[in-house]
């Protein structure tokens, strides 16, 4: 099993432009998150999913889309991205009975100039 | 909202003992998760509490006071792989999660 992978691992953007993230994950987990990761500091969520075409808002969700087609996968956009927006995005995903064990996805370092 | 409370740094020596505290609060209160970060790595979860007690796992042990909205994460016969950042983070309603800022744990030889 893969677990959760991600891609790109890497991207630089320049402002304004837009990107999408995907993730993926084999374990049939019901519930997906996306994280952001700023230098020395914790985890902030920015959009979830508790299930297949369902999406809701976490603590940062301005200037992020999602989308979640399929139960496997994940998507996050970006649609006009700005330097503030220069993070580790991290994704992950747990299983409905055991919500609060996630396992994350290795992480896409994306710098927006 | 949400806080969380946890040491930016701890240090500590091989084969010792370090506990990292964690104090909160919150809304809507679920349970208590904590996860280890290496450098460069994505978070790995270690151990979760919901109820009040200790839980063991191996070297690491977790505990949780929901009446004193603290808990702490103790690791024992400390290894140099230790070395990373631990987060704590509070389990909230519909499966999401806070995070601390999390700990520095640096182990010397």
């Amino acid at each position: 099993n893969a677990g959760v992978t991600q891609t790109p691992k890497f991207r630089v953007l320049k402002t304004g432009q837009s990107m999408t993230l995907l993730c993926a994950q084999d374990m049939n987990h019901e519930y997906m998150y996306w994280y952001r990761q700023d230098p020395g500091m914790g985890l902030r969520l920015i959009h979830y999913s508790v299930g297949e075409g369902t999406t809701a808002k976490g603590e940062v969700p301005d200037g992020y889309n999602v989308s979640r087609l399929k139960k496997q996968n994940f998507l996050l956009g970006l649609e006009s991205a700005a330097p503030s927006q220069t993070s580790v995005y991290f994704c992950a995903s747990s299983y409905v009975g055991t919500t609060y064990e996630q396992y994350f996805g290795p992480g896409t370092r994306l710098t927006v100039t | 909202g949400q806080s969380l409370e946890q040491p930016s740094e701890v240090t500590a020596v091989e084969g010792a003992i370090v506990q990292i505290n964690c104090t909160y609060q919150t809304s809507g209160f679920y349970g208590l998760s904590w996860y280890q970060q290496h450098d460069g790595g994505a978070p790995t979860f270690l151990s979760y509490n919901a109820l009040d007690g200790l839980e063991e796992t191996g070297r690491f042990s977790s505990f949780l006071s929901r009446s004193d909205s603290y808990g702490y994460l103790l690791l024992q016969e400390l290894q140099m792989k230790d070395s990373a950042s631990y987060f704590c983070a509070v389990g909230l309603n519909a499966g999401k999660s806070t995070f601390g800022d999390g700990t520095t744990l640096t182990v010397k030889p």
